[in-house]
This record gives C-alpha cells, sequence and structure tokens, in this order.
C-alpha cells in the first residue's frame, strides 16, 4: 500500500525565514511526486511533478527535490503570501495519486 | 478559459436525502476524480474514471456513486447511505499522459 507522511503538520515562519517541507513516502515503483498548494476553502493548486531521484524543480520562492524516499520543499525568503497548506502526493501505477495530510504553512511579517 | 467548475458551492441538506454535486472541465481531459476532505486531513479518493462509461471504487466510495456519460461531466450522487456526509468535495481532472491533476473550486456540502 502506497504511503506519504508529510512534516511538519504545521510550520511557522517569519518573513524572509527560509525553511523546508518534507514528504516521505513509501511506494512501489515511482511514477511522479506532485506537490500542491491549497488555500482555505480552496481547491489544490498544482506547483510541481518530479520523477527521479536528483530533479529539481523551481517556481519563484519554491523549489522541490526528490530522493528515492523523500522530497523537500524549500522555501526561500517567504512572504505572508505563501501562507497555505502544501500538499504532496505520489503516483504508483494507473491514475490515482496519494495524498499526504498536507503542512501548514503560517508566514507572519 | 479552460478550467474545472463545480457547483454549487455550498450546499445544505437534511439527513436521508440523496444530494448531486456537479463536475464539469473544459481541458479535454480523459480522467476524472472525486475526493473528499476533512477538517485537518488530507485528500481521499471517492471515484474515479479513466475514460468515458467506465469508472472505480477509490478508498471510500461507500454511500457515494457516479457517472460519466460525457468526457466533461462526472456528477457525483451522495446517498443516504453515506454515514458521515458533510464534508468538502473536490473534483478533479487529468490527461493520460503526465497524470498532473487540476482541481476545482470544491463544493461544501452540510448535512443536518
Amino acid at each position: 500500500e502506497d504511503q506519504v507522511t508529510q512534516s511538519p503538520e504545521a510550520l511557522r515562519l517569519q518573513e524572509g525565514e527560509s525553511s523546508s517541507l518534507n514528504c516521505s513516502y513509501t511506494v512501489s515503483g515511482l511514477r511522479g511526486l506532485f506537490w500542491y498548494r491549497q488555500d482555505p476553502g480552496k481547491g489544490p493548486e498544482f506547483l510541481f511533478t518530479l520523477y527521479s531521484a536528483g530533479e529539481e524543480k523551481e517556481k519563484e520562492r519554491l523549489k522541490a527535490t526528490l530522493t528515492k524516499k523523500e522530497s523537500f520543499l524549500h522555501i526561500t525568503a517567504p512572504k505572508p503570501e505563501d501562507s497555505a497548506t502544501y500538499l504532496c502526493a505520489v503516483r504508483a501505477s494507473g491514475s490515482r495519486l496519494t495524498f499526504g495530510e498536507g503542512t501548514q504553512l503560517t508566514v507572519n511579517p | 478559459d479552460g478550467g474545472i467548475t463545480q457547483s454549487p458551492k455550498y450546499l445544505f441538506r437534511k439527513e436521508g436525502q440523496n444530494v448531486t454535486l456537479s463536475c464539469e472541465q473544459n481541458l479535454n481531459h480523459d480522467a476524472m476524480y472525486w475526493y473528499r476532505q476533512d477538517p485537518g486531513q488530507g485528500l481521499r479518493l471517492i471515484y474515479y474514471s479513466q475514460i468515458v462509461n467506465d469508472f472505480q471504487k477509490g478508498d471510500i466510495a461507500e454511500g457515494y456513486s457516479v457517472s460519466r456519460e460525457k468526457k466533461e461531466s462526472f456528477p457525483l450522487t451522495v446517498t443516504s447511505a453515506q454515514k458521515n456526509p458533510t464534508a468538502f468535495y473536490l473534483c478533479a481532472s487529468s490527461t493520460s499522459t503526465d497524470y498532473e491533476q487540476y482541481f476545482g473550486p470544491g463544493t461544501r456540502l452540510t448535512v443536518t
């Protein structure tokens, strides 16, 4: 059974204080690891897909990296508008994704 | 603009009534999905469909039903058999190549 564990559950940062969110996974044959951002009361917004260990992708202040057991979402010099819940998901086979429970990020001004 | 629409945004029903949630996409995606999200939790898969006229149960299908008569539409019915229907329901779609799922805005269902 595919499993995804995200840590920490919640993270509070000061504006400009860089940090990382972790996504650990157990899956038979990873075919994609996905990061999403979700604002309160809204649908998740797609951020990145990573396919193989060593791969990195960047978007503005966010950088996602992937190893054989985990993925990190690095947030550099965050701003209050980066506050959201960040969700990680994996795909092993077929079209379905398995999601983690998310990390709730709060960035204080 | 291409995207996924869900309606209504808020829905209120009395216990014992069936209710249907709408999901429409104009992204020309083959696959569509329904998830349930409870407070402070991740997404749990209810049903998904990879092609028209075919769908599969997800992890929590009991008390729900779906249909996929058109590529653009994937309605979800929450039946009276669903014991805890109050939740935030999310619809998504993806291509059959990269499987990146794109989500609608969600429907918040409250059953009293």
